[in-house]
């Protein structure tokens, strides 16, 4: 995997239904990965950063996993609110570039 | 701390017109960010400053971009001639350190006619 990849591209959840999305990045030169919630309108907001590989980091209903050796995180949102309807990026942190982000999974909460 | 600060939040210009974006960093940080955001392509690392001093500009489109940071507060992205093609969210971003979370603006919605 060269660049940040993320899915699916969107998502749509029934209210109360518990969800989770992927992102996968090249391993090599690995430093962190970075969670962000980016609603409409508004600028991207930091929810995570996990460096080491088997880091579990949890916010409320939000929770991140981080396998480091095989190149991915995972994102979980348990009992879904209509709030949590945004685009959910992921960077990869490593090498010169500083954060490469992956295109977003966008998360649309049905009630 | 009042966060990153953008100006102006909404640009609407002719093609051809010279275009101008502020940006003032989060006191204290020594790293500034400032990409671009499109449907197509997502969010693009344009260039980034480490201390005022421009360390990476590979991601500026062409030479119709130029971004400068006179001070630790504050840096300019300019666009000229613009192109209807640079319609798009120009967001800056600061940092304390360079792999750290980083802090966005809310952007500068430009649209080039």
């Amino acid at each position: 995997i060269l660049n940040v990849e993320q899915s699916p591209q969107s998502l749509h959840v029934q209210e109360g239904d518990s969800t989770n999305f992927t992102c996968s990045f090249p391993s090599s030169n690995f430093y962190a990965l970075h969670w962000y919630r980016w609603e409409t309108a508004k600028s991207p907001e930091a929810l995570f950063v996990m460096t080491l590989n088997g880091d579990e980091k949890k916010k409320g209903r939000i929770s991140a996993t981080l396998n480091t050796k095989e190149g991915y995180s995972y994102l979980y949102i348990k009992g879904s609110q209509p709030e949590d309807s945004a685009t959910y990026l992921c960077a990869r942190g490593g090498g010169a570039d500083g954060l490469t982000f992956g295109k977003g999974t966008h998360l649309i909460i049905q009630p | 701390d009042a966060g990153v600060i953008q100006s102006p939040r909404h640009e609407v210009t002719e093609m051809g017109q010279e275009v101008t974006l502020r940006c003032k960093p989060i006191s204290g940080h020594d790293y500034l960010f400032w990409y671009r955001q499109t449907m197509m392509r997502g969010l693009e690392l344009l260039i980034y400053f480490n201390n005022n001093v421009p360390i990476d500009d590979s991601g500026m489109p062409e030479d119709r971009f130029s971004a400068k940071m006179p001070n630790a507060s504050f840096s300019t992205l300019k666009i000229q001639p613009s192109e209807p093609r640079d319609s798009a969210v120009y967001f800056c971003a600061s940092n304390r350190q360079f792999q750290e979370t980083q802090y966005f603006g809310p952007g500068t919605r430009l649209l080039v006619l």
